[in-house]
């Protein structure tokens, strides 16, 4: 299992651009998410996902859009970047055993928004 | 909403102990994590507690104390390899089960 991938793990935008991070997990996970974290910081929770089809929002979802049209994938979109967006995203799937949910993270993406 | 602190920073010297202390206060309870993340990594799962206790596993051992709403991470026999930021979260039902992350205490091992 590859577990969770990201694309890209980099990328530099102009104000106003807009792009999509990819998010793929081949572990057959229902619950997705996004976080942002920056410098020196926590994990602020961006929107989630309990299954396909189903998406809400996190903490800071303000900016931001996903889709879940298959259980694998997590896209997530920034249609006006702006630089308070500036930052690195993790993207991470989890699975419930005997209540313990883990999550398993993607190796994040750096986005400079200048 | 939910709230939770730990220090911003740690230094040990290797082969001591250090205990990094989390602090939190939310409505509905359901579990605590502790992840391991070195600079420019994802974070990797260390351990979860939902009981009052000690969850020992190998040189790591976590600690929760429910009903003061604290936890602490206790690594023996640092290593130089344990140099990293160390993340508390806490899941609870106010929040719909999803975790709240601390903003991470970063531990400096010294030789």
């Amino acid at each position: 299992n590859a577990g969770v991938t990201q694309t890209p793990k980099f990328r530099i935008l102009k104000i106003g651009q807009s792009m999509t991070l990819q998010c793929t997990q081949d572990m057959n996970h229902n619950y997705m998410y996004w976080y942002r974290q920056d410098p020196g910081m926590g994990l602020k929770l961006i929107y989630y996902s309990v299954g396909a089809g189903i998406t809400d929002k996190g903490e800071v979802p303000n900016g931001y859009n996903v889709s879940r049209s298959t259980t694998e994938d997590f896209p997530l979109r920034l249609e006006l970047a702006a630089p308070s967006q500036t930052s690195v995203y993790f993207c991470a799937s989890s699975y419930s055993r005997g209540g313990v949910e883990t999550q398993y993270f993607g190796p994040g993406t750096r986005l400079l928004v200048l | 909403g939910q709230n939770i602190d730990q220090p911003t920073e740690m230094t040990a010297t290797e082969g001591a102990i250090v205990q990094i202390n989390c602090t939190y206060q939310t409505s509905g309870f359901n579990g605590l994590f502790w992840y391991q993340q070195h600079a420019g990594e994802a974070p990797t799962f260390l351990s979860y507690n939902v009981l009052d206790g000690l969850e020992e596993k190998g040189r790591f051992s976590s600690f929760l104390s429910r009903s003061k709403g604290y936890s602490y991470l206790l690594l023996k026999e640092l290593q130089m390899k344990d140099s990293a930021s160390y993340l508390c979260a806490v899941r609870a039902r106010a929040a719909g089960n999803k975790l709240t992350f601390g903003g991470g205490t970063r531990v400096l091992v010294k030789p």
